[in-house]
């Protein structure tokens, strides 16, 4: 049982590249939540989904765009990397009444 | 706007004590709380989950208490080891639709000292 796996681990951008953010969960989860994770601002949600079709806003969704056409996958995409989009994120899936399951997170650094 | 706060920031102590980290939040209504832990440079690995419903969950050492009439969850580590030393955070899920939105504390850093 794989759970979230995101890929890439390590990514670095220069400013103005886009790129995709994979994430994919074999437990049939329903939810799926993007979160950013920077230094002494903890945990952020970016951008979530409780459902295939059905993509909503967190906390911080400038910049960032998802979509979600099947329940297994939840991508996210940067659509013009800036160097503030330097940070650590997370992926995440819950079936309904569980908790969440975490990926192991990308590192991406905006040069 | 539901906030969660983590005293203390961090927590330094020796092995074999027993410790409580707290948690609190400002909004009541609230689907479950997890607690979560993080390594250096890591994902986060979840410990604990209570629904809205229960008072509290144990698993080997720790043990999770929720109080949402307060506002407050502690997670409490028995006989402490140097493995045990990580960042805690403390998430709660709002109740209703928006159940894909955890919002996290800040976390409390521990370390456990031989």
């Amino acid at each position: 049982n794989a759970g979230v796996t995101q890929t890439p681990k390590f990514q670095v951008l220069k400013t103005g590249q886009s790129m995709t953010l994979q994430c994919a969960q074999d437990m049939n989860h329903e939810y799926m939540s993007w979160y950013r994770q920077d230094p002494g601002m903890g945990l952020r949600l970016i951008h979530y989904s409780v459902g295939a079709g059905i993509t909503d806003q967190g906390e911080v969704p400038n910049g960032y765009n998802v979509s979600r056409s099947t329940t297994e996958d939840f991508p996210l995409r940067l659509l013009s990397a800036a160097p503030s989009q330097t940070s650590v994120y997370f992926c995440a899936s819950s079936g309904r009444s569980y908790g969440y399951t975490f990926g192991s997170g990308t590192r991406l650094t905006v040069v | 706007k539901q906030e969660v706060t983590q005293i203390p920031a961090a927590l330094s102590v020796p092995e074999g004590e027993n410790l409580v980290l707290n948690c609190s939040f400002t909004d009541s209504a609230i689907y479950n709380l997890q607690w979560f832990r993080q390594d250096p440079g890591k994902g986060l690995t979840s410990l604990l989950l209570i629904q809205s419903s229960q008072r509290e969950q144990t698993s080997g050492r720790l043990n999770a208490s929720l109080d949402k009439s307060s506002g407050r969850s502690t997670l409490y580590i028995a006989a402490s080891q140097p493995g045990d030393s990580a960042t805690y955070l403390c998430a709660v899920g709002a109740e209703g639709g928006s159940q894909g939105n955890l919002i996290f504390g800040k976390g409390t850093k521990l370390s456990v000292k031989p």
